[in-house]
């Protein structure tokens, strides 16, 4: 089975511009999460997507969302970038049930450089 | 959450058992352990979890003690490609609408020759 898959793997992008993120979870997982990662913060939950529905959101601004399609494909978004939105972004994928939500598989992650 | 508590740091040398402790003293009744571990650079990696019974699987043992107020995970045969920060989390039964995983500073294990 193939695992999850995070396009782009770099992204270079400048103060104030968008970006959009994404994420194929493994096939038949209908959980995808998204996590920030920072050398200060560690490692930070942002949002939760089951079934094309937001069912979980961390403590992000509002510059952060999100959305999940119907084949469970996700998409991440930050808008008016900030210097500290740079991280690496974890997308993790998990069956979605009661004891295997939190038995979650990873992709390898974009690294998001804002100058 | 129940709160856990790990080693920042253990050091193992090539092809011993390594150890790492976690302590999780306000475990609830229903509240399993979950651990990940993170290789520099990539996303990280379910290892095992466990409730009260100790785990086995091909990575590694779960050994949790009776009063559930601590842990330990197992990697019988440590190689240089364990290497990694070993996070040890604890949760409960997802409900549906509370699945988010929290990781904390987790243990920094270096594997040497």
């Amino acid at each position: 089975k193939a695992g999850v898959t995070q396009t782009p793997r770099y992204l270079i992008k400048t103060r104030g511009q968008q970006v959009t993120l994404s994420c194929s979870p493994i096939s038949g997982h209908r959980s995808v999460s998204w996590y920030q990662q920072t050398p200060g913060q560690g490692l930070q939950f942002l949002f939760e997507y089951f079934s094309e529905t937001q069912r979980n959101k961390g403590n992000f601004p509002g510059r952060f969302s999100g959305r999940q399609f119907s084949n469970s494909r996700s998409e991440m978004n930050v808008s008016t970038l900030e210097l500290g939105d740079s991280a690496l972004y974890l997308c993790a994928s998990s069956g979605g049930g009661q004891l295997s939500s939190y038995e979650q598989y990873f992709g390898p992650g974009t690294r998001l450089t804002v100058t | 959450d129940a709160k856990t508590t790990q080693p920042p740091s253990m050091d193992c040398a090539e092809g011993r058992a390594a150890n790492l402790p976690c302590n999780h003293s306000t475990i609830s009744g229903n509240e399993y352990v979950y651990w990940y571990r993170q290789i520099h650079s990539q996303g990280p990696q379910y290892i095992i979890h466990g409730l009260k019974n100790n785990e086995t699987n091909e990575m590694a043992s779960l050994i949790i003690t009776e009063d559930r107020k601590s842990s330990t995970l197992i990697l019988p045969h440590a190689t240089l490609r364990d290497t990694a920060v070993y996070y040890c989390i604890v949760r409960p039964p997802s409900t549906g609408t509370a699945s988010k995983l929290t990781f904390g500073t987790g243990t920094r294990l270096q594997v040497t020759l």
